[in-house]
């Protein structure tokens, strides 16, 4: 099993342009998220998803966006880059119930 | 809510042991546990229900106290392994599947 895998893992961008971070599990795992991390700091949420075709706001969405079209896929959207969104993020799955989260790689994020 | 974390860096020796402790102000459903090395992702360690139970994972274990909002992770005779930065994350009542992680407490382990 890849477990949960995030592309691509190195990005820089200039600022006003767009990309999407891709993440896909092969858990079947019903949880999806998305964190960013900036330095020396703690996990944040941006989104998540509890199944298909449902997506809700965390804590930071503010310049994101995403879908869930399948189970599998669960991709990031960022809309007119800014500085302020250079950080690593990580997409993460869990199943229901009492498990944790696992991690994808991350992808680390500069916007110039 | 973010949950608070204390200490925010221990630095030991081998052999030595610490507790990590994390605070929440509300009501929690659950907390877990995660060790993340420089430049890698979090690993999960373990999480814990209300209930008061303590769970373990090698020499590592942890407590919830739900009285007290609060759980501690228990690191005994450190190996420099244990090196990282520990990430509690919460759930609450009120928005299970949805967690909030604390901004981490890093160890340090020294020969």
């Amino acid at each position: 099993n890849a477990g949960v895998t995030q592309t691509p893992k190195f990005r820089i961008l200039k600022i006003g342009q767009s990309m999407t971070l891709q993440c896909t599990q092969d858990m079947n795992h019903n949880y999806m998220y998305w964190y960013r991390q900036d330095p020396g700091m703690g996990l944040k949420l941006i989104y998540y998803s509890v199944g298909a075709g449902i997506t809700d706001k965390g804590e930071v969405p503010n310049g994101y966006n995403v879908s869930r079209s399948t189970t599998e896929d669960f991709p990031l959207r960022l809309e007119l880059a800014a500085p302020s969104q250079t950080s690593v993020y990580f997409c993460a799955s869990r199943a229901e119930g009492s498990s944790g989260y696992t991690f994808g790689s991350g992808t680390r994020l500069t916007v110039v | 809510q973010q949950p608070v974390q204390s200490p925010q860096a221990v630095i030991l020796r081998e052999g030595e042991d610490a507790v990590i402790n994390c605070s929440s102000s509300k009501a929690l459903y659950s907390v877990h546990w995660y060790r993340q090395k420089h430049g890698e992702a979090p690993v999960f360690l373990m999480i814990l229900l209300k209930g008061g139970e303590q769970k373990g994972h090698e020499k590592i274990s942890a407590s919830f106290n739900e009285k007290k909002q609060q759980s501690s992770l228990y690191l005994t005779a450190s190996q420099l392994s244990y090196s990282g930065t520990y990430f509690c994350g919460t759930e609450y009542k009120t928005n299970a599947g949805k967690s909030t992680f604390g901004d981490g407490t890093t160890l340090t382990v020294k020969p």
